[in-house]
């Protein structure tokens, strides 16, 4: 199956920095998303990106589809940016939808 | 979007026991329905897919029998851990799988909040 590889696995900041998190794939995926998680627990949708870039405010996402790969930038962190971010995505070969997450990253922002 | 609703958010039981989770999609028909487990500081995995009026469909390494999947209406799957042990203990997470909402062929995913089960 697909493997996806997410870096760093943790960042500290200070509040108002910015960061870069990136997202590799093994092979082609479909259905390439990036997540939030809090720290409740809740999967918060952050972008739908097979390709190109994408921008929500503070965040903005790009996807390289030819390389494989996912970049999700936060600029200007807050402290509520804390949490897990996850990309995952699925294999064009199945419409079954099914996604495949990676390992995350961990991000701290310290006010 | 998809607004996903999960109960319960929390459950504690003895070990031997048979735990229900359910999992509405609560603003839309969700012909098919995903369950993940999450331990602690780790990823989400991937249990099954649920299709409405269909066998769900398991994951290499999950148990049919162990964690039993019934998806009866296009708004509520359920998910049973059947005999319960302390090593089932997890985070359990249900999905819904949208087409469109970000346009054309577009398959997006929404989660529910996700159900912490304790076994004792």
């Amino acid at each position: 199956g697909i493997q996806v590889e997410q870096s760093p696995p943790d960042l500290i900041l200070q509040e108002g920095a910015n960061s870069t998190l990136r997202c590799n794939f093994s092979d082609s995926v479909n259905n390439l998303q990036w997540f939030h998680q809090n720290p409740w627990g809740q999967l918060i949708n952050l972008f739908y990106i097979p390709s190109g870039t994408k921008q929500n405010g503070r965040l903005s996402a790009t996807t390289v589809a030819t390389e494989r790969y996912s970049l999700l930038y936060i600029s200007s962190s807050q402290t509520t940016d804390s949490g897990v971010y996850f990309c995952a995505g699925g294999p064009y070969n199945t419409n079954a939808g099914k996604s495949t997450f990676g390992d995350g990253t961990t991000l701290t922002v310290k006010p | 979007g998809a607004v996903v609703s999960q109960h319960p958010s929390r459950v504690i039981c003895k070990s031997g026991t048979s735990v229900k989770i359910e999992c509405r999609s609560l603003d839309f028909q969700a012909t098919t329905m995903f369950w993940y487990r999450q331990f602690p500081k780790q990823s989400l995995m991937l249990m099954a897919t649920s299709n409405e009026g269909s066998k769900a469909t398991y994951e290499q390494g999950v148990e049919k029998d162990k964690f039993l999947i019934n998806h009866a209406s296009l708004t509520l799957s359920t998910l049973t851990v059947t005999s319960a042990h302390p090593e089932d203990s997890s985070f359990y997470i249900c999905s819904v799988g949208r087409t469109g909402t970000s346009g054309g062929s577009s398959y997006e995913q929404y989660f529910g909040p996700g159900t912490r089960l304790t076994v004792t």
